[in-house]
């Protein structure tokens, strides 16, 4: 599997557009782009997943490159609640590994009043 | 009620005892997982299951087992325990086909001393 890049932490006002990085430089053609995210130690919960086109959904936006080298997830007004470690990854489509995602430190994103 | 659940939420238990953390879903998927996490770091998968007649080893499954005794129950077992298998553990499960998202439980906290 691809792996990925992420800075360890990131902070953000209350109210503005977090934009989170990832690279994946590796990836290959029939990997998809994953996040999610983990408040304190709770279970970690999805946010949102592209193959090449940018995607939206009511937490989130994903930006993913021309080349699939690398992505943005982008909340567009932050809150304190979104406070948490936000986990970038890559999984294949189809085989044996089809589903498992493999977790690595992910970005610590702290929303500030 | 929660779709995912996790019994025990809390454990202490001592060196070289035999511990079952079970985990239960009303989600109805068939894939399901076992990862654990250590302190400041991301989730590594342990054990996961396809369907109840398969189950494939994660990238940590030394000093672990598990069985999947129907299609909403998968137990992790760990037959003699030690301090270092001292973790947070999640449950997820996932759709067999569809986007691949994981549900988490809300994690076992085990300590071994």
């Amino acid at each position: 599997d691809a792996k990925t890049t992420q800075p360890p932490s990131m902070d953000c006002a209350e109210g503005r557009a977090a934009n989170l990085p990832c690279n994946h430089s590796t990836i290959s053609g029939n990997e998809y782009v994953y996040w999610y995210r983990q408040i304190h130690s709770q279970g970690p919960q999805y946010i949102i997943h592209g193959l090449k086109n940018n995607e939206t959904n009511e937490m989130a936006s994903l930006i993913i490159t021309e080349d699939r080298k690398s992505s943005t997830l982008i909340l567009p007004h932050a809150t304190l609640r979104d406070t948490a470690v936000y986990y970038c990854m890559v999984a294949n489509a189809g085989g044996t590994s089809y589903g498992k995602l493999t977790f690595g430190q992910g970005t610590i994103l702290t929303v500030h009043p | 009620d929660a779709d995912v659940t996790q019994t025990p939420r809390n454990r202490i238990t001592k060196t070289g005892k035999r511990i079952m953390l079970e985990c239960s879903q009303t989600k109805g998927h068939d894939r399901m997982y076992w990862y654990r996490q250590d302190p400041g770091l991301g989730l590594r998968l342990i054990y996961y299951s396809f369907d109840v007649k398969d189950i494939n080893k994660g990238e940590i499954s030394d000093g672990y087992s598990v069985s999947r005794q129907a299609q909403a129950k998968f137990s992790l077992s760990l037959e003699s325990a030690i301090p270092n298998q001292t973790a947070l553990y999640f449950c997820a499960t996932s759709y067999a086909g569809g986007t691949r998202e994981q549900f988490f439980g809300p994690g076992t906290r085990l300590t071994v001393l």
